[in-house]
């Protein structure tokens, strides 16, 4: 299916386990964001990415890392959860620059770290 | 700092009102400002504004950007229980590729 999507959409996991979210765009958007939503925070910019292999840190991005060797995937690796790191995760794509377009948000990821 | 409020954060009215949600803006270089309407899922994009004055409408839904009050404004007429999300704005600007986003406002309907 064309568009942007996550997996998985829901995840469990334990405290000090490494957790790998993904995120697949059929767009050939340049720019990819991720996002993690929280009660009383609204939306916070994890990480971004300009094209392939051009990322770079958000407002929250500790704890966090990415990589994006193709266009088309932008996934966002936990490396050792934390409780602090439950939350609502979305990942977004926009065609130019995130300012001047809009961005296309991913369905979410739910992940509770126990 | 830059910063995004949204007013009211929340507002309960009846199905068939009028309701108008605030943004205001403080952000260096604005380029641009959005709305988006955020059910039990992701944010779906409404409408981009970056001229003032000028009001973008899509049904019952309008939105309109004043850029030397640095505000502004999405109306939603004769509501409809569908109308319940938390609507989202956000503002870029010509300083880097980051959305600023606001905290939401909740908007419920009641039938």
């Amino acid at each position: 299916d064309a568009g942007i999507t996550q997996s998985p959409r829901y995840k469990i996991t334990e405290t000090g386990r490494q957790v790998t979210l993904m995120c697949h765009q059929t767009w050939s958007h340049s720019y990819m964001f991720w996002y993690r939503q929280d009660l009383g925070h609204g939306l916070r910019l994890i990480y971004y990415s300009a094209a392939a292999d051009i990322t770079d840190k958000g407002e929250v991005p500790d704890g966090y890392v990415v990589s994006r060797s193709k266009t088309e995937n932008f996934p966002l690796t936990l490396e050792s959860a934390t409780r602090s790191q439950t939350s609502v995760y979305f990942c977004a794509s926009s065609a130019t620059s995130g300012s001047s377009d809009t961005q296309y948000f991913g369905p979410g990821t739910r992940l509770t770290v126990l | 700092e830059d910063k995004v409020v949204q007013s009211p954060l929340s507002l309960v009215v009846h199905e068939g009102d009028t309701v108008t949600l605030n943004c205001s803006y403080e952000v260096t270089n604005f380029r641009s400002l959005l709305w988006y309407k955020q059910e039990k899922k992701a944010p779906t994009f409404l409408f981009m504004l970056t001229s003032s004055g000028i009001e973008k409408k899509s049904g019952r839904l309008s939105s309109i950007l004043d850029k030397k009050e640095l505000f502004s404004i999405l109306n939603i007429t004769a509501t409809q229980t569908g109308d319940s999300a938390i609507y989202l704005c956000a503002v870029g600007s010509n300083s880097n590729y980051q959305l600023i986003w606001g905290a939401g406002t909740k908007l419920i309907i009641k039938p």
